[in-house]
């Protein structure tokens, strides 16, 4: 495996229920992203963990939670979502070394659909 | 708070023809500039990176510019062809003090080469 893999790569789900998705960077970076990519909207940044900060961007809702156990693997958390919650969810990584941050390698998304 | 600007929104060429894609942003204290590709449903596919030191950069058929001071970009795609076709985005990255290391995206360039 190379590069950022995501899982799964489509999800439908209801609005009760709860579900993870994963990403996995397989580069050595030591910094992850969630993106969501909504229909006509630009990228928006959800979250950021890496060994200088962890953002958490304030507009995101409590029922996107997001773990990073390691530097390799990333979760995004979901409950009780609504259907305007539906998007592209794209993972990222990028290195963070003296130059700054550099190298940004995305994954192919997972595609969610709340029902 | 970093805006950024792509235009057009969507544009259909025939096969062959040169083209160029614009992209502008409002705060010139960026850290460097990249150009991805996203066809439909997929992740995104970095094109090119240029640091806000330079002025250009090329690859294959793909030519890069940057004009710091008045905010632009230009996307110079040679000699066309149908697997060209793919949503263009432009995404700037900030000085770490200000922006850490988040990327701030255009909406896109929707590209379609007829054969």
């Amino acid at each position: 495996e190379t590069g950022v893999t995501q899982t799964p790569r489509h999800l439908v789900m209801g609005m009760t229920n709860k579900k993870s998705l994963k990403c996995e960077q397989h580069l050595g970076h030591n910094a992850m992203y969630w993106y969501k990519q909504s229909a006509k909207k630009p990228l928006e940044l959800m979250f950021v963990y890496s060994l200088e900060e962890r953002v958490e961007n304030n507009s995101v809702p409590s029922r996107f939670s997001p773990e990073c156990p390691n530097s390799s693997h990333l979760f995004l958390h979901l409950h009780t979502l609504q259907p305007e919650d539906s998007a592209l969810y794209l993972c990222a990584s990028s290195q963070y070394g003296q130059g700054g941050y550099y190298g940004y390698t995305f994954g192919s998304g997972t595609r969610l659909t709340v029902v | 708070k970093q805006e950024v600007t792509q235009i057009p929104a969507a544009l259909s060429v025939p096969e062959g023809e040169n083209l160029v894609l614009n992209c502008s942003f409002t705060d010139s204290a960026i850290y460097n500039l990249q150009w991805f590709r996203q066809d439909p449903g997929k992740g995104l596919t970095s094109l090119l990176l240029i640091q806000s030191s330079q002025r250009e950069q090329t690859s294959g058929r793909l030519n890069a510019s940057l004009d710091k001071s008045s905010g632009r970009s230009t996307l110079y795609i040679a000699a066309s062809q149908p697997g060209d076709s793919a949503t263009y985005l432009c995404a700037v990255k900030g000085s770490e003090e200000t922006s850490g290391s988040r990327l701030t995206f255009g909406e896109g360039t929707q590209l379609t080469v007829n054969p």
